[in-house]
C-alpha cells in the first residue's frame, strides 16, 4: 500500500510553454502534498506543500506565480511549471502523507523535466 | 513488480554502532541513493552508490552490492541528533526513483 504515482515521467518542452506535472496517491488519502526539485548533488529541496482544498504554502525562494500548485482532492496534486525556461530544467519529485502513517511521507517516482 | 525492503524502525544507544539494511528488487538499476528525514523536514542527501562496495563519508558509510540487490547504510559514534528516518530509493532503468518506505532510527542516551 501507500503508493505515489507521478505524470508523467519525463517530458521535454520548449521554452515559454506551460508544462503539467500530476502527482496521485492511488490506495489512500493525502491530506498534505510534497513538491520537492533534486538538484545535480542529489539533495532535495521542498518547493512548497500542499493539503487538500487550500492554497499551497511555498518555500522562500519559490516563485509561486511560476511554480502553480494545486491540491485539487485527496489523492490529487499537479505542478504546473508556467513559462518554463532551461533553468527549470530537473527531476521533481512529489511526496504525500496521509497513508497508514500519518507522519511518513510516501515519494514519487519522479517527473524528469528538460526544456530546450 | 518493483520493491524496496528495509526495517520500519530500529532502536541504537548513543556511542554505537547501527547498520540500516536495504534489499531491492527493481527493473534495472541505476544508482541508489540514502537520504536522512527528519520529523518535518525535507531529505538531506547522504550517499550514492552505483559501484559495488563501499563508500564512507565521515561517520556515515554506504555499501552496494548489486549482484545482490542490496545496500547497507552505517552509521558509527551515533549521535542523538541522529535519531530520524533513512530512505533508500534506488533508479531504475527508466531513471524513475523508486522509494523504500524508510527507516525510522531511535537513538537511547
Amino acid at each position: 500500500g501507500a503508493v505515489v504515482s507521478q505524470h508523467p515521467s519525463w517530458v521535454i518542452c520548449k521554452s515559454g510553454t506551460s508544462v503539467k506535472i500530476e502527482c496521485r496517491s492511488l490506495d489512500f488519502q493525502a491530506t498534505t502534498m510534497f513538491w520537492y526539485r533534486q538538484f545535480p548533488k542529489q539533495s532535495l529541496m521542498l518547493m512548497a506543500t500542499s493539503n487538500e482544498g487550500s492554497k499551497a504554502t511555498y518555500e522562500q525562494g519559490v516563485e509561486k506565480d511560476k511554480f502553480l500548485i494545486n491540491h485539487a482532492s485527496l489523492t490529487l496534486s499537479t505542478l504546473t511549471v508556467t513559462s518554463a525556461h532551461p533553468e527549470d530544467s530537473s527531476f521533481y519529485i512529489c511526496s504525500a502523507k496521509g497513508g497508514g502513517d500519518a507522519d511518513t511521507q510516501y515519494f514519487g517516482p519522479g517527473t524528469r523535466l528538460t526544456v530546450l | 513488480g518493483q520493491n524496496i525492503d528495509q526495517p520500519t524502525e530500529m532502536t541504537a544507544t548513543e556511542g554505537a554502532i547501527v547498520q540500516i539494511n536495504c534489499t531491492y528488487q527493481t527493473s534495472g538499476f541505476n544508482g541508489l541513493f540514502w537520504y536522512q528525514q527528519h520529523a518535518g523536514e525535507a531529505p538531506t542527501f547522504l550517499s550514492y552508490n552505483v559501484l559495488d562496495g563501499l563508500e564512507e563519508k565521515g561517520r556515515f558509510s554506504s555499501f552496494l552490492s548489486r549482484s545482490k540487490g542490496y545496500s547497507y547504510l552505517l552509521l558509527k559514534e551515533l549521535q542523538m541528533k541522529d535519531s530520524a528516518s533513512y530512505l533508500c530509493a534506488v533508479t531504475d532503468s527508466n531513471y524513475q526513483l523508486i522509494w523504500g518506505a524508510g527507516t525510522k532510527l531511535i537513538i537511547k542516551p
